[in-house]
């Protein structure tokens, strides 16, 4: 089973320009979800989509970041524009929504950005 | 109340030895406990999880041991080897959701 792809996998970027991370779950599993990783931290949830639905965005900074999950498959995490504090690992994981709260999320091996 | 609180921070332990990770929560409605290893540049991947209402699980060298009265639960690492250096993040779920909280983790080195 392939598991979580992300592309890029580094991206340097200036402040206010803009940047977009792509993500590819596990074939099947229709839970998606963003995390913010900042360095020394543990992951925070941005976003969590449910096939193409958002359930929670309510740690997504709106006012500069978006996110869409196409067709309840793919997903992209846009960042416009970039500030210095964005400078983190955003990773991407999913999970097959059995309805139980023990089901597994695979991440994948995450984007490192970082604005200059 | 939402918070997960991870210590120590950091972990430096023998080949051999034990490793103790130590995490505390707040909101009781939280059902679920996962740990998670992350190893440089790689994603986390799940370890180990439990439930509230059993008090311990074991699984290899790897134990949790859940304390609901007092709202902490802990990974014990036996035997630590070299290559279990890596971070690791205990976690807690809400009932009915599917949304993570993450500990601050903890990097565990493993002197050989």
């Amino acid at each position: 089973e392939a598991g979580v792809a992300q592309s890029p996998r580094y991206k340097i970027i200036e402040k206010r320009q803009s940047v977009a991370f792509w993500c590819n779950p596990i074939s099947g599993h229709a839970t998606l979800y963003w995390y913010q990783q900042i360095l020394g931290q543990g992951p925070k949830l941005l976003i969590q989509f449910q096939n193409n639905g958002v359930v929670d965005d309510s740690q997504l900074p709106k006012d500069r970041f978006s996110a869409e999950r196409l067709k309840g498959v793919d997903s992209t995490l846009k960042i416009q524009p970039a500030k210095l504090e964005d400078s983190a690992v955003y990773l991407c994981a999913s999970s097959r929504s059995t309805g139980l709260s023990t089901d597994t999320q695979y991440f994948g091996p995450g984007t490192r950005l970082t604005v200059l | 109340q939402q918070q997960v609180k991870q210590s120590p921070q950091s972990l430096i332990v023998q080949k051999g030895g034990i490793s103790i990770i130590n995490c505390a929560y707040e909101n009781t409605a939280f059902d679920y406990f996962p740990w998670y290893q992350q190893f440089p540049g790689k994603g986390p991947a799940l370890l180990i999880a439990i439930r509230p209402d059993v008090s311990e699980k074991k699984e290899g060298r790897f134990t949790i041991s859940f304390n609901k009265s007092a709202k902490q639960f802990s990974l014990h690492i036996m035997d630590s080897q070299p290559g279990d250096s890596a971070t690791y993040f205990c976690a807690a779920t809400y009932r009915g959701t599917y949304k993570y909280i993450f500990g601050t983790g903890t990097r565990l080195k493993v002197l050989a």
